[in-house]
């Protein structure tokens, strides 16, 4: 089984639709990071979480918000999609310990299309 | 302001051939510096990591190099295969930052 899923993996929504992405693990592991991939841009940041009380903006937090219900699970929700939304979205994980150097362990991704 | 450079342009070698990718920067002081790669459609797999204090790092056929000077980092893979032909993604950590900063990647494709 793989140790970060994501669900669900494509999701077609409409503008203004409230959507939630979430992201479980089993590496127990501290860490999670939500970030979208955009052709031309890369991957960005968009939250992450060090423990479940510790919730990070990250570069473009605007429009999203997270829940990190425990230390396996870490939600990303749409308030009101756009269409600028529409995206690969990742989860991934890392240790806390051994601080800055750990890898980061990505999920599978989720196909979000917002029309 | 901050950037991290990656060729745009995709990478063709012949296999056998040895890939050389590049990753630049500025106004950054990285404590260090990973490699990742990625398959269409899929989340990003860890290669390599390599710390400010390191000139070199090496696993199996792949070498990283970082060379804080020429703020650059190369990313060597040796005897390329077409299995190789993915996207590769580098990503700097800052001292005092608990994040990644992501390079936009670069496609190699590896022709048999």
């Amino acid at each position: 089984d793989a140790d970060v899923t994501q669900t669900p993996r494509n999701r077609i929504t409409k503008t203004g639709k409230r959507i939630m992405l979430e992201c479980s693990q089993t590496k127990g592991h501290d860490r999670m990071y939500w970030y979208r991939q955009d052709p031309g841009l890369g991957l960005r940041l968009i939250y992450y979480s060090f423990d479940v009380k510790d919730i990070n903006k990250g570069e473009i937090s605007d429009g999203y918000s997270v829940s990190r219900q425990a230390q396996a699970k870490f939600s990303l929700s749409l308030e009101s999609a756009i269409p600028n939304q529409t995206a690969l979205y990742f989860c991934a994980t890392s240790e806390q310990r051994g601080g800055l150097y750990n890898e980061q362990f990505f999920g599978p991704g989720t196909r979000l299309t917002v029309l | 302001s901050q950037k991290i450079e990656q060729n745009s342009e995709a990478l063709n070698i012949q296999e056998g051939k040895t890939a050389t990718l590049t990753c630049n920067y500025t106004n950054y002081s990285p404590a260090y510096l990973q490699w990742y790669r990625q398959d269409p459609g899929r989340g990003p797999v860890f290669l390599l990591l390599i710390r400010e204090n390191e000139k070199e790092k090496r696993k199996e056929r792949l070498k990283v190099t970082f060379d804080t000077t020429l703020k650059q980092s190369l990313f060597h893979i040796t005897a390329s295969q077409p299995a190789d032909s993915a996207t590769y993604l580098c990503a700097l950590g800052v001292s005092g930052y608990s994040t990644l900063t992501f390079g936009k990647g670069t496609m190699l494709l590896v022709s048999p």
